[in-house]
């Protein structure tokens, strides 16, 4: 699987955007950018997906760069409940459900 | 909908032993994946579970099992318990022809002393 990198923490304050980077500079074609995130004490949760265009969905929306090498989780306006640990996952269709996770991003949200 | 659940929610083991996992998936989905998830870690791939086989493996030792029953729930097994073994197992759900994303239940807490 190809490798992603994230920042290992971010800061923001609650009702401002927030942008999460992601480079994945070896994506292949085939591979989908997958987000998900973590609450304290629970499972993983799916955010959003894409493969070359933006998306946008009820909790946000994905920017991804025109050489696929990088993309942007945005939050529109960040709350304390969005306060979690941010997963960005490439997922190649021939893998299956198969989610290989990084250490992703460590995101507070100050009051 | 229940979502996927997952029992017990907390296990304490000492190392040598034995521990079965359960996980009932979503409603509507066929397919389980067991996932390990050490402190300060993101989830590690276990393995998945499909008809009743196991589909895909990731780099665990074999004394991790599964099973998958008719009802699609499913069960980890893990023997001969390690330290190492102390983590989160998670258990996550999606259907398999629609290559869905997958649901994760809350997971099962082991402690390995």
């Amino acid at each position: 699987d190809a490798k992603t990198t994230q920042p290992n923490s971010m800061e923001s304050n609650e009702e401002e955007p927030v942008h999460l980077p992601c480079n994945h500079s070896t994506i292949s074609g085939t591979d989908y950018i997958h987000w998900y995130r973590q609450l304290p004490s629970q499972g993983p949760e799916y955010v959003i997906h894409g493969l070359t265009s933006n998306v946008n969905n009820r909790m946000a929306s994905l920017a991804i760069a025109e050489d696929r090498k990088s993309s942007t989780l945005i939050l529109h306006r960040a709350t304390l409940r969005d306060a979690a640990v941010y997963y960005c996952i490439l997922r190649r269709e021939t893998s299956g459900s198969r989610l290989t996770f990084g250490e992703g991003t460590q995101l507070t949200v100050n009051p | 909908d229940a979502g996927v659940t997952q029992s017990p929610t907390h296990l304490i083991k000492t190392r040598g032993q034995q521990v079965t996992l359960r996980c009932s998936p979503k409603s509507g989905h066929d397919t389980v994946s067991w996932y390990q998830q050490a402190l300060g870690q993101g989830p590690q791939f276990i393995f998945q579970y499909y008809e009743e086989e196991e589909r895909q493996r990731g780099n665990f030792p074999d004394r991790f099992s599964g099973h998958q029953f008719p009802n699609y729930s499913s069960e980890l097994n893990v023997n001969a318990l390690l330290l190492g073994d102390s983590a989160l197992y998670l258990c996550a759900s999606s259907r398999r022809r629609a290559r869905e994303t997958q649901y994760f239940g809350p997971g099962t807490r082991l402690l390995v002393l």
